[in-house]
């Protein structure tokens, strides 16, 4: 079982430019999300989607889009990168949202906007 | 709004007791867990609260107080491998999971 798998791993961008974060799981998992985790903050919440078809946004949304064409399968796109959003961006998934369901997350990816 | 405080920072000696606390105020709230991360890492879950009392699970036991919007993870014999950041997340009343900063955890021999 791979459980959530990211790419990639680490990836330097030049402000203005774009790029997809690749986000898969293997779980069959209905709740997939995307978070950004900064030095002295909790994580934050992007977009998240609770079913394929399905994607709504969460606290920090603004310059990024999803899209959820299968359930295995959750990119996070960056239109126009700026150096704000120099982060550690994580994908998880859950089987749903309710109860103690568990989020499983990826390894991580770590971007740098110069 | 919502918020979860915890410790930024604790260190704790190898083989002694650490117990790490969370406060929180959220709109509802559907369970509280903590996750483990170590550096560079992902987090990975290690225990969930949804009813008032201690969780016991190996050398973790996690507690919680909903009257005191309250809980506590509690560490013992500390070992090295545990040197980590502890967050903390509750789920709110959406059941979107509001996240502490995280407290890092320091072990010295």
């Amino acid at each position: 079982n791979a459980g959530v798998t990211q790419t990639p791993k680490f990836q330097v961008l030049k402000t203005g430019q774009s790029m997809t974060l690749q986000c898969a799981q293997d779980m069959n998992h209905e709740y997939m999300s995307w978070y950004r985790q900064d030095p002295g903050m909790g994580l934050r919440l992007i977009h998240y989607s609770v079913g394929a078809g399905i994607t709504d946004q969460g606290e920090v949304p603004n310059g990024y889009n999803v899209s959820r064409s299968t359930t295995e399968d959750f990119p996070l796109r960056l239109l126009s990168a700026a150096p704000s959003q120099t982060s550690v961006y994580f994908c998880a998934s859950s089987y749903e949202t309710s109860g103690a369901n568990v989020l499983t997350f990826g390894a991580g990816s770590r971007l740098t906007v110069l | 709004g919502q918020n979860i405080d915890q410790p930024t920072e604790m260190t704790a000696t190898e083989g002694a007791i650490v117990q790490i606390n969370c406060t929180y105020q959220t709109s509802g709230f559907n369970g509280l867990f903590w996750y483990q991360q170590h550096a560079g890492e992902a987090p990975t879950f290690l225990s969930y609260n949804v009813l008032d009392g201690l969780e016991e699970k190996g050398r973790f036991s996690s507690f919680l107080s909903r009257s005191k919007g309250y809980s506590y993870l509690l560490l013992k014999e500390l070992q090295m491998k545990d040197s980590a950041s502890y967050l903390c997340a509750v789920k709110d009343s959406n059941y979107q999971l509001i996240w502490g900063a995280g407290t890092k955890l320091i072990i010295k021999p």
